[in-house]
């Protein structure tokens, strides 16, 4: 079955340090990929996403590129802020099903 | 849009009991999601519906657990004689059918049940 592997937390910046979160998955077909992140005392929202193959998402100064030969999703973000402490969750949904497979999510800690 | 809306936030409950769950949806997302989430995991596929039919169950759920949405909007999961594993965050989520399947979710901010 599908499943989506992330990096382990938690993660600890300090601010405007460089952020990475590492993402693979496994799916049959051709899967669209996604970040979501949950705040503290949050639901779930939307990071980004990417429907294809070299697809980038972008929000927020975050970026993901889909990377097919891979099987990765990787999330990065040039300079944090402790606005973005959160756990961020990766995700894919399968264009041959109608559910989303997560990752167990990372949680990020910034400092000032 | 006023968001996914799930009731009641919290539920405590002892083993043995029934309990119910409510969400609604945004009102022109006709697909809804329930998932299950414990502490540092990421959300599990519980189930799903495209209106009122309920296309896919996962093997988690188990007899005990059972899912509705009658006219296409509200859906209530219930859980019958509730375990101290069924302790969990139930969440719901709703999506748009775009004609594919790359519409993101939209989560309510979940149900959490504790069950004594």
């Amino acid at each position: 079955g599908d499943s989506v592997t992330q990096m382990e937390g938690p993660v600890t910046l300090s601010e405007e340090a460089f952020l990475t979160i590492n993402c693979t998955y496994t799916a049959t077909g051709y899967p669209s990929l996604f970040w979501y992140v949950q705040y503290p005392g949050e639901g779930l929202q939307l990071l980004l996403k990417a429907t294809k193959a070299d697809d980038k998402g972008s929000n927020k100064g975050f970026e993901a590129t889909y990377r097919k030969e891979t099987t990765s999703f990787h999330l990065e973000k040039g300079s944090v802020q402790v606005s973005d402490s959160a756990v961020y969750f990766c995700a894919l949904i399968n264009t041959n099903a109608g559910k989303s497979t997560f990752g167990d999510g990372t949680t990020l800690t910034v400092k000032p | 849009d006023t968001g996914v809306s799930q009731d009641p936030r919290h539920k405590i409950t002892k083993r043995g009991q029934n309990v119910t769950f409510r969400c609604d949806p945004i009102s022109e997302h006709n697909r809804l999601y329930w998932y299950r989430q414990t502490l540092g995991q990421g959300p599990e596929f519980l189930t799903y519906f495209q209106n009122e039919a309920q296309l896919e169950k996962s093997r988690l759920l188990s007899d005990r657990f059972s899912a509705e949405r009658p006219k296409g909007s509200f859906s209530t999961l219930e859980i019958q004689r509730t375990e101290q594993g069924d302790s969990a965050m139930y969440l719901c989520a709703s999506s748009r059918d775009g004609g594919s399947y790359n519409s993101p979710l939209h989560f309510g901010n979940g149900t959490r049940l504790t069950v004594t």
